[in-house]
């Protein structure tokens, strides 16, 4: 069956970076995009951008361009998603999520489990 | 950027009531990348409605969606206590990405 299996809770300080990552499994890793979401506490989900793993292709939307880094590695069916400079409004928890249909952008069939990245000096 | 409008902000039901819930574009959007999610506290969404219309997998028919252009709307019959939920509206657009709206909550009364 399709897993997304997401890295551990993170703390961070103001200003450091954070590295997460996702282990895909039970499909073909190339075949499907992969999102990165985000949700703050008690607020609604926010898209911080995608990745073809076949590829490596990404897109942004202009809030995260030049603070959101996402990488794959096909050799481990991992996709990585890293973010720079981090504020105490970066306080999230943070899912990768997969294309139910390979290139649709039709929606995000598969959720991983989340990550929770606090800020905090 | 597309920015999606949802309605109510909280609808407070009972069991076997219908919940009507409206989201609206800032410009039009395809009714091919309109989805609807449901999200439960402390869990990921889940895909509940693809194509505007269209159910997922595993998804029970009383979950019906519809609309074109700027509106669309998830129709949720014979709310059962599972279906109660946080509920969002996203969109797809080759310009801007994705976008997701505010979310609607489905309270039970």
């Amino acid at each position: 069956q399709v897993q997304l299996v997401q890295s551990g809770a993170e703390v961070k300080k103001p200003g450091a970076s954070v590295k997460l990552s996702c282990k895909a499994s039970g499909y073909s890793f190339t075949t499907y995009y992969i999102h990165w979401v985000r949700q703050a506490p008690g607020q609604g989900l926010e898209w911080m951008g995608i990745i073809n793993p076949s590829d490596g292709y990404t897109t942004f939307p202009q809030k995260f361009q030049g603070r959101v880094t996402m990488t794959r590695d096909t050799s481990t069916s991992t996709v990585y998603m890293e973010l720079t400079s981090v504020r105490s409004d970066d306080t999230a928890v943070y899912f990768c999520a997969r294309e139910f249909d390979p290139g649709s952008m039709q929606g995000a069939g598969y959720w991983g489990q989340g990550t929770l990245v606090t800020v905090s000096s | 950027e597309i920015v999606l409008t949802q309605s109510p902000g909280t609808v407070s039901l009972s069991p076997g009531e219908s919940a009507t819930l409206s989201c609206r574009a800032s410009q039009h959007v395809a009714s091919s990348f309109l989805a609807w999610y449901q999200q439960k506290s402390g869990q990921p969404p889940r895909l509940i409605l693809f194509g505007a219309s269209n159910r997922a997998t595993g998804i029970p028919d009383r979950f019906s969606g519809w609309g074109s252009g700027t509106d669309f709307t998830l129709t949720i019959s014979r709310l059962e206590p599972e279906d109660f939920a946080v509920y969002y509206c996203q969109q797809y657009d080759t310009s801007s990405g994705v976008t997701f709206g505010p979310g609607t909550k489905v309270d039970m009364k």
